[in-house]
């Protein structure tokens, strides 16, 4: 049972923008800031988002997070075929002083 | 360009020690501002952060609940590099294991390239 709640899958069709909610509590999103990773089974996750809604450099402009209260969103549009991935979400928890994360968003494009 | 390189055994008995290493280069296992994390992902679990090492004038460690009985995290900084050490392994903890960094930003921005660690007999 992971610590941030996210739904277990997303899909949409080329060119369409989603969006993967994560819902946490005060003692995590609530107080710190989110991140957010793409996974592809057997490579390591990759930083999508930090700090809420700043991109490393190197990550599209069609990628983008958005904090309110104790949840966040990762929002992607133009889907591309190249975008289907496991999504998780991350924060760090004053109360289990450590790092946790979402159970992660399998995005299927269609 | 941060890199890190991990080490070790893909496969462990169960009751034994999983002992993996993570070799830093571009920057330092000493650095005042960075944390250097273990993580694991497996499919039922998902991304689990483990610990993490860090110093700020002396040496801290942080270890998740589920583990915490079980684990060490270390550094070498003769080597540059730290340690995980997780002890008396069942076969719920076969999973890939990677070593991560935690820059001033607070992010995970850096990932090593992941190991497979099978606990079986």
């Amino acid at each position: 049972q992971s610590v941030l709640t996210q739904p277990p899958s997303a899909s949409g069709t080329p060119g369409q923008k989603v969006s993967i909610s994560c819902s946490g509590s005060s003692s995590n999103i609530g107080r710190n800031t989110v991140n957010w990773f793409h996974h592809l089974p057997g490579t390591a996750p990759k930083l999508l988002i930090y700090t809420n809604n700043q991109r490393p450099s190197g990550v599209p402009d069609r990628f983008s997070g958005s904090k309110s209260g104790t949840s966040a969103s990762l929002a992607i549009s133009g889907l591309q075929s190249e975008d289907e991935a496991d999504y998780y979400c991350a924060s760090w928890d004053d109360s289990l002083n450590g790092w946790v994360f979402g159970g992660g968003t399998k995005l299927t494009v269609l | 360009q941060v890199q890190l390189q991990q080490s070790g055994p893909g496969l462990v008995k169960p009751s034994q020690t999983l002992s993996l290493t993570c070799a830093i280069s571009g920057d330092s296992v000493s650095s005042n501002s960075a944390a250097w994390n273990w993580i694991r992902v497996s499919p039922s679990r998902g991304l689990e952060w483990l610990g993490r090492t860090y110093y700020r004038s002396k040496w801290s460690t942080n270890y998740a609940l589920s583990v915490r009985s079980r684990i060490t995290i270390s550094p070498d900084t003769s080597k540059n590099q730290f340690s995980l050490h997780l002890k008396s392994v069942t076969p719920e903890d076969t999973a890939i294991y990677y070593c991560a960094r935690t820059p001033a930003t607070g992010s995970i921005d850096c990932w090593g390239q992941g190991t497979l660690v099978t606990v079986s007999s």
